[in-house]
């Protein structure tokens, strides 16, 4: 079975300071991650996957995360956070044709 | 047009009533999945469509849900006899082909209130 935990589902930070999301995943499979964004009243948005290869992936807007298969994890991360950076974040797995969502984590950015 | 388009993008209906909700592909996309995402929740799917056939639908929550895609491009969910738990948004998203490794499209949903 496959599903995902994203810890904290409020995350505030500071304009400038480090970003980090957090994702721990379950699959009975090699996963395939993806962490996307959702601004309000917007579909959902790819900022970055893992397939296979590199662990450390660099996404869009500065973010990049790390596939952690002995920890289960795929945390989200930007060095330093924008204003514009303020939206809903999602972590998912995806196993053949069905995406599992974690619950989501809400990012504010404090100026 | 360039993205995925769902009409329409805000539905109020009373208790019992049908509803259909539209997605329109990018042109040129194989698959196409629908996702309900209740407040506060991640997107929960529903089911997959490979053009024209229905390959997956194992999250669809009863038999008052169904999902059509007839010509493989253009898809509807239709919900009968609506109930204050169908209250969601609806999320569309398509892909180009059928791998796993590529990226799903999303549209901006339909949001769904059942009153």
């Amino acid at each position: 079975a496959q599903s995902v935990t994203q810890l904290g589902s409020h995350v505030s930070v500071s304009e400038g300071a480090l970003v980090l999301l957090r994702c721990n995943y379950s699959s009975s499979v090699p996963p395939y991650l993806f962490w996307y964004v959702q601004y309000p009243n917007q579909g959902l948005q790819l900022l970055l996957k893992y397939t296979t290869g590199a662990t450390l992936v660099k996404g869009i807007n500065g973010f990049e995360a790390e596939f952690k298969k002995s920890e289960t994890s795929f945390h989200l991360t930007k060095p330093s956070a924008h204003m514009s950076d303020a939206a809903e974040y999602f972590c998912a797995v995806r196993n053949g044709n069905q995406f599992y969502f974690g619950t989501g984590t809400s990012l504010t950015v404090i100026p | 047009g360039a993205g995925v388009s769902q009409s329409p993008r805000y539905k109020v209906a009373k208790r019992g009533q049908d509803v259909a909700l539209r997605c329109d592909p990018i042109s040129g996309h194989v698959s196409l999945f629908w996702y309900q995402q209740a407040l506060g929740q991640g997107p929960e799917f529903l089911t997959y469509f490979q053009n024209e056939a229905q390959l997956d639908k194992s999250g669809l929550p009863s038999d008052r849900f169904f999902a059509e895609r007839p010509e493989g491009s253009v898809s509807t969910l239709k919900i009968q006899r609506t109930q204050q738990e169908d209250s969601a948004v609806y999320l569309c998203a398509t892909q180009r082909d059928s791998s796993s490794y590529n990226e799903q499209f999303f549209g901006p949903g339909t949001r769904l209130t059942v009153l």
